[in-house]
């Protein structure tokens, strides 16, 4: 069973830049989050949906963006990509009864 | 907002020994779980336990269980028999029902031989 898988595991962005970190999971969860972990902290929420079509803003929305045209997919989208966006990403899913997220691996992102 | 505090940055255990990790948390809500993740070096987030706030009885997980004290909204997780694979950043998490999970600033353990 693949899970959650997101791409990509490493990038390193130019100050400006733009990029889309994917996320897909393949056991029809309806809760899907992204959070981000700077540095010897806890994760902070970015974004999450609870469905195909509905997003929502966590604790540190500003500088991105998502979408969910899927049960499957949920991009998070860096525009104009700042140094204080140099973090670990997670992607995560849920159903709705358990509570128990499900991560994928991580994307370390490095903006020089 | 829901916040989660875990008071300690590090923690150190024996081998074979047994260690607490303490974990406070703020709601009004009376339905909600809890959980502790742990986080080794691999970075992969692994679920340790659960909690349902409505169930008294505290969770087990062999070696992992938890001091589940909802008056007091604390959560502490016990690790007993501790093992050098034990040696991760766990965090504690808070999730109201069908809502985001909130984590707090976690703690690392360090696991002596």
């Amino acid at each position: 069973n693949a899970g959650v898988t997101q791409t990509p595991k490493f990038r390193i962005l130019k100050i400006g830049q733009s990029m889309t970190l994917q996320c897909t999971q393949d056991m029809n969860h309806n809760y899907m989050y992204w959070y981000r972990q700077d540095p010897g902290m806890g994760l902070k929420l970015i974004y999450y949906s609870v469905g195909a079509g509905i997003t929502d803003k966590g604790e540190v929305p500003n500088g991105y963006n998502v979408s969910r045209s899927t049960t499957e997919d949920f991009p998070l989208r860096l525009e104009l990509a700042a140094p204080s966006q140099t973090s670990v990403y997670f992607c995560a899913s849920r159903t709705q009864n358990t509570g128990e997220l499900f991560f994928g691996e991580g994307s370390r992102l490095t903006v020089l | 907002a829901q916040t989660v505090t875990q008071s300690q940055p590090e923690m150190s255990v024996q081998e074979a020994e047994t260690v607490t990790l303490s974990c406070t948390y703020d709601t009004s809500e009376s339905d909600y779980y809890l959980f502790w993740y742990k986080q080794p070096p691999s970075r992969q987030m692994i679920l340790v336990i659960r909690q349902e706030a409505y169930k008294q009885q505290n969770a087990t997980e062999n070696r992992f269980s938890v001091n589940f004290q909802k008056a007091a909204k604390s959560f502490s997780l016990k690790i007993s028999d501790s093992q050098l694979g034990d040696a991760a950043m766990y965090f504690c998490a808070y999730m109201e029902y069908g809502n985001k999970l909130v984590f707090g600033a976690g703690t690392i353990l360090r696991v002596k031989s």
